[in-house]
């Protein structure tokens, strides 16, 4: 079975560019999180969905980040403009509901770095 | 919300030594408790979880307990193997909802 699918794998760009990470989840997941991971912080929880819809994204850093998800296989998380301090690895999970219990199944992850 | 804290941070054994990885948490009401491990270049994958109605799971090498009371939690590898070597990151939920708070990981290396 196919996880949870993210691209692209690696990116470096320069400051000020936009930056687009994608997610395909788990077919029949109805819940999709993304996760930043970085050594200072460890994983941070940037915002999640449910049923498509953003439930929570108290965790996102700034207005430079924003998610979406137009329907129930495809998620973008996207940084605008990027800044150095940016740099890290940024996963997607999902889970088949938000209830408490259930596996989050990660993906492989982003590896993002901003010059 | 909730805040959960791991330790030690680095744990180095020997190959058929046991390891043990130690979380605290402070929501009393978090009621899920999952360990995943990272190895390089990897995402997180969960290898095993224990619910708040019980004290202790078991699965072969690996073991998981739960104090509530205290509300602290441990993981278990008995046996090590050097392809035990990885980071460990213990999680609790924050919520109702399954969104997990991490630990800072621990990073195990199994010597040969």
């Amino acid at each position: 079975d196919a996880g949870v699918i993210q691209s692209p794998r690696h990116e470096v760009t320069e400051m000020g560019q936009e930056v687009t990470l994608r997610c395909k989840p788990i077919s029949g997941h109805n819940s999709l999180f993304w996760y930043r991971q970085t050594m200072m912080r460890g994983l941070e929880l940037l915002i999640y969905f449910n049923n498509n819809v953003p439930i929570d994204d108290s965790g996102m850093p700034e207005d430079r980040f924003s998610a979406k998800m137009p329907n129930a296989s495809f998620s973008t998380l996207k940084i605008q403009p990027s800044e150095p301090r940016d740099s890290a690895v940024y996963f997607c999970a999902s889970s088949l509901t938000l209830s408490s219990g259930n596996t989050i199944y990660f993906g492989e992850g982003s590896w993002l770095t901003v010059v | 919300g909730e805040n959960v804290e791991q330790h030690p941070s680095t744990l180095s054994v020997q190959e058929g030594d046991s390891a043990v990885i130690k979380c605290t948490y402070s929501d009393s009401a978090s009621n899920y408790f999952p360990w995943y491990k990272q190895e390089l270049g990897k995402g997180p994958q969960l290898i095993i979880d224990i619910r708040s109605n019980v004290g202790e799971k078991k699965d072969q090498r690996i073991a998981v307990t739960l104090n509530k009371t205290a509300k602290h939690f441990s993981l278990h590898i008995t046996e090590t193997q050097p392809e035990d070597s990885a980071v460990y990151f213990c999680a609790a939920t924050s919520s109702g909802y399954s969104t997990l708070t991490f630990g800072k990981g621990t990073m195990l290396l199994v010597s040969p």
